[in-house]
């Protein structure tokens, strides 16, 4: 199994300031015959199923704010917000969609400070 | 717009069986695959099961094979997920999720809002 390991578990942010989550996966999850990154990314506010925010590692989904972006390749990633706002509270989890079975990293806390 | 509406959860003895239905609608159901995923209380994500379009192949997380299984009624629009067997370590949320793509192999582009299961005796 692909093992996704997050990084940090929690992160308190002030108001507009930026929020780096990391992404390790134990294998690349890279597809060399099409060259795309199967690596996706999840917002899950309290109570609401999960948000797509991110696919192919660094392509935002629809209605997704720009000041979430995404980058990364084989076995490294990272989410960023840019300015984080009060919204934004959430966990948030990494997935590769590279090979069964599915896996996700543990989960980001993102709180404000 | 899409949607998926889950049923079917509840309280459950250890050992009982439990299915759960999630019906869709906004897009053309036969034509992607489909996954359960689970939050149980305090944990992360955990990816259950998928299922492709005209339900050719399933997959399931290691730990629920031989005791759940995923199938789809596509004249119903309607996904499922048969429980026996369950356990207390099978307490969690269920998402019914769509897959991006026919063959199972995309991201998770929609979810459902979820149905509680609670094994306990």
């Amino acid at each position: 199994d692909i093992v996704m390991t997050q990084s940090p578990d929690s992160l308190a942010v002030s108001l507009g300031e930026r929020a780096t989550i990391n992404c390790k996966s134990s294998q690349s999850v890279l597809y060399n015959s099409n060259d795309k990154t199967y690596l996706s990314w999840y917002q899950q506010k309290l109570g609401q199923p999960p948000k797509l925010l991110i696919y192919w590692a660094s392509t935002r989904a629809s209605g997704v704010p720009d000041r979430f972006s995404a980058s990364g390749s084989g076995t490294d990633f990272t989410l960023t917000i840019s300015s984080v706002q009060a919204e934004d509270v959430a966990v948030y989890y990494c997935h590769q969609y590279y090979a069964i079975p599915r896996t996700f990293g543990q989960g980001t806390k993102v709180e404000i400070k | 717009q899409v949607q998926l509406v889950e049923s079917g959860g509840g309280v459950v003895q250890p050992g009982r069986s439990l299915r759960l239905s999630c019906v869709v609608s906004g897009f053309t159901f036969s034509n992607y695959g489909m996954h359960w995923v689970r939050l149980a209380p305090g944990k992360g994500l955990q990816w259950v099961a998928v299922i492709s379009h005209v339900a050719t192949n399933e997959y399931y997380e290691e730990s629920v094979k031989g005791r759940f299984t995923i199938s789809r009624d596509n004249s119903k629009n309607t996904l499922y997920l048969q429980m026996n067997s369950l356990r207390p370590e099978d307490t969690a949320v269920y998402y019914c999720v769509k897959d991006h793509y026919y063959d199972s192999s995309g991201w998770l582009d929609h979810w459902g809002q979820g149905i509680p299961v609670t094994v306990s005796s």
